[in-house]
């Protein structure tokens, strides 16, 4: 089945321990993005990678870190994790190219608390 | 830089009709596309406009016109599941999708 996994689900955790939220897709997408979503502000956009080794910040890139280093997965990271950063976060992949709809899947979701 | 407006929310009854609106200001346009979110749940994919003009997809529908920087959702015969969030995405430069707050769609008997 094409699909975006994303782990964990479910996350409570303490201000300043790093973690790391991972997303695999198998769908051999070159387009993978990260978005957190909270109340009132809609789907907001963390990072993006256009492909292996290649990332790109989004509008809301401060406190997260992305890598890429296979097409699979792009995992994000939180090296300090402060109460703001308590969201749900989406992975979502998709083909890259032009001339027509490049649709977004998305991952389940991860709800993330800092406390 | 973009701006994408759409109503917070709305109440409908079911078996109506309800049109959501979706305004936009970007630059390097490349389409727009609407979602559905179930509460909880992941967006899923309902339509993507590039033209202007009507796309049907059953009970759903989708315009677009350009040139006014407007887009708009119409969903028939409202059934009590599709009480959601409506997302309007504006495709930009590279097709990196930029999203609206959402619209939450409440459907009432």
């Amino acid at each position: 089945e094409a699909q975006v996994t994303q782990n964990p689900r479910y996350l409570i955790t303490v201000t300043g321990k790093k973690l790391t939220v991972t997303c695999s897709q198998n769908m051999n997408h070159e387009y993978m993005s990260w978005y957190r979503q909270d109340p009132g502000l809609g789907l907001r956009q963390i990072y993006y990678s256009m492909n292996v080794e290649v990332t790109d910040k989004g509008d809301v890139p401060e406190g997260y870190k992305v890598s890429r280093k296979e097409k699979r997965n792009f995992p994000l990271i939180l090296e300090s994790p402060s109460p703001n950063q308590t969201s749900l976060y989406f992975c979502a992949s998709s083909h890259q190219g032009a001339g027509g709809a490049n649709v977004l899947t998305f991952g389940a979701g991860s709800r993330l608390t800092v406390l | 830089g973009q701006n994408i407006d759409q109503p917070t929310e709305m109440t409908a009854t079911e078996g109506a009709i309800v049109q959501i609106n979706c305004t936009y200001q970007t630059s390097g346009f490349n389409g727009l596309f609407w979602y559905q979110q179930h509460a909880g749940e992941a967006p899923t994919f309902l339509s993507y406009n590039v033209l202007d003009g009507l796309e049907e997809k059953g009970r759903f529908s989708s315009f677009l016109s350009r040139s006014k920087g407007y887009s708009y959702l119409l969903l028939k015969e409202l059934q009590m599941k599709d009480s959601a969030s409506y997302l309007c995405a504006v495709g930009r430069g590279s097709y990196i999708p930029t999203f609206g707050r959402g619209t939450s769609l409440i459907v009432h008997p």
